[in-house]
């Protein structure tokens, strides 16, 4: 079945314990992003990956890092997490870059950092 | 810097009351139009793109349509399992392919 796999889907952490989120797809997709959702805000864009080795910054990377060594696979990392970071993160992926075609989702990971 | 705001940003019908949801869009240049559905604690489903003004897409009982300004998402005859989060998100042609969304509507379907 073609997905996009996130993992934890919950973690409750305390602020500055490092963290890594995954996010796998095996739908040989080339682009992947994560977004963060949060209640009236919306889904806003942390970071992007055109293709393996090319990632950059979304709207609101502070804080996150994140890496893409191979195409199925983009991590994303809180190296020193804090309590603004509580949040609904979701891997979004899309077959090819500059194309129109839609986004598919994870189903999310909730983060709460204490 | 594009913006979406969609309304209501809640709605409650009865099963069977047609309604529409809107999605009012600001981009420099718009590349594609996407209407998502999100169940809770679920990441958003993808239902349909929009490239163009005039532009319509139906399946089951929803239907998008595109103009300049605005999409509408038409539900028809709905069900209670047509309950959930629908997102609008506009992609302007950037480089990052970001999506911007707007915050939602929440659609309650009681039978």
């Amino acid at each position: 079945e073609a997905q996009v796999t996130q993992n934890p889907r919950y973690l409750i952490t305390v602020t500055g314990k490092k963290l890594t989120v995954t996010c796998s797809q095996n739908m040989n997709h080339e682009y992947m992003s994560w977004y963060r959702q949060d209640p009236g805000l919306g889904l806003r864009q942390i970071y992007y990956s055109m293709n393996v080795e090319v990632t950059d910054k979304g709207d609101v990377p502070e804080g996150y890092k994140v890496s893409r060594k191979e195409k199925r696979n983009f991590p994303l990392i809180l190296e020193s997490p804090s309590p603004n970071q509580t949040s609904l993160y979701f891997c979004a992926s899309m077959p090819q870059v500059y194309s129109n075609q839609p986004q598919h989702f994870g189903d999310g990971t909730r983060l709460s950092i204490l | 810097e594009d913006q979406v705001t969609q309304s209501p940003e809640a709605l409650r019908l009865q099963e069977g009351e047609s309604s529409s949801l809107n999605c009012s869009y600001t981009v420099s240049g718009l590349r594609g139009l996407f209407w998502y559905r999100q169940d809770p604690g679920k990441g958003p489903e993808f239902l349909f793109t929009l490239y163009s003004a005039g532009e319509e897409k139906e399946k089951e009982r929803l239907k998008a349509t595109l103009t300049k300004k605005e999409s509408f998402l038409h539900i028809t005859a709905p069900k209670p399992e047509d309950s959930a989060t629908y997102l609008c998100a506009v992609h302007s042609g950037g480089s990052n392919y970001k999506l911007t969304f707007g915050k939602g509507t929440l659609l309650t379907v009681n039978p």
